[in-house]
């Protein structure tokens, strides 16, 4: 089983900061997904990262994937309510994709 | 917008029993995943299927669990002799390549 270690595990932050959140592993990964999951609901793809070194944005969202492809960074810019949830992220290896820990974002108005 | 529909979405079933859950993936997709993501624990992956068999699996695959897709659309993971460890959430996931579209998952709980 390959490790993603995710940090922080949980972060409270205000409405209007910024924040980053970290994907770490020992193993290298063909690709690498984020996620967010609500409760109750499936995990929900928000973007896929190939290549090392690669940056992807997504509205205030900037994900970045480490140039040996072993960890990633997700960056929220002027975070809101509704990024509340927790984030994962999740390496491909081979047709397995093996979840990060989680982190669990609470933003408050 | 396509999605991946889950059934049941609560299972309650007794230690020692067989279950049956099911999936509808998004039709046009090529790879199915099932998950599993115990209370307060990661989403821990369980099997891929590609091309009508299965692509990987992990390592407690094979102790209870089988994967089936028993016509064009159902997807179906069956758990042998439930233990109440099995106690759950399992997110069934379809993509063109990586799991892209997750169901809202079936909440399985062992008595």
């Amino acid at each position: 089983t390959q490790l993603l270690e995710q940090s922080p595990q949980f972060l409270s932050i205000q409405e209007g900061e910024n924040l980053t959140v970290y994907c770490n592993s020992s193993s290298v990964f063909s690709s690498l997904q984020w996620y967010r999951q609500e409760p109750g609901e499936g995990p929900v793809l928000l973007v896929t990262v190939v290549t090392g070194g690669e940056v992807k944005k997504l509205k205030r969202l900037t994900f970045q994937f480490g140039d040996a492809r072993k960890d990633s960074s997700l960056h929220i810019t002027a975070a809101q309510p509704g990024d509340t949830g927790l984030y994962l992220c999740a390496g491909a290896s081979g047709n397995q994709f093996y979840f990060g820990t989680g982190t669990s974002l609470t933003v408050i108005p | 917008e396509p999605e991946v529909t889950q059934t049941p979405s609560h299972q309650v079933t007794q230690m020692g029993q067989e279950v049956i859950l099911r999936c509808v993936p998004i039709s046009n997709h090529l790879y199915f995943y099932w998950y599993r993501q115990i209370l307060g624990q990661k989403v821990e992956f369980l099997v891929s299927f590609y091309n009508n068999e299965i692509s990987e699996k992990s390592e407690i695959f094979d102790d209870q669990f089988s994967v089936e897709r028993p016509d064009g659309s159902n997807f179906t993971l069956k758990i042998r002799s439930t233990k109440l460890e099995d106690s759950a959430m399992y997110f069934c996931a379809s993509g063109l390549l990586q799991p892209q579209h997750f169901g809202d998952g079936t909440r399985l709980s062992i008595l």
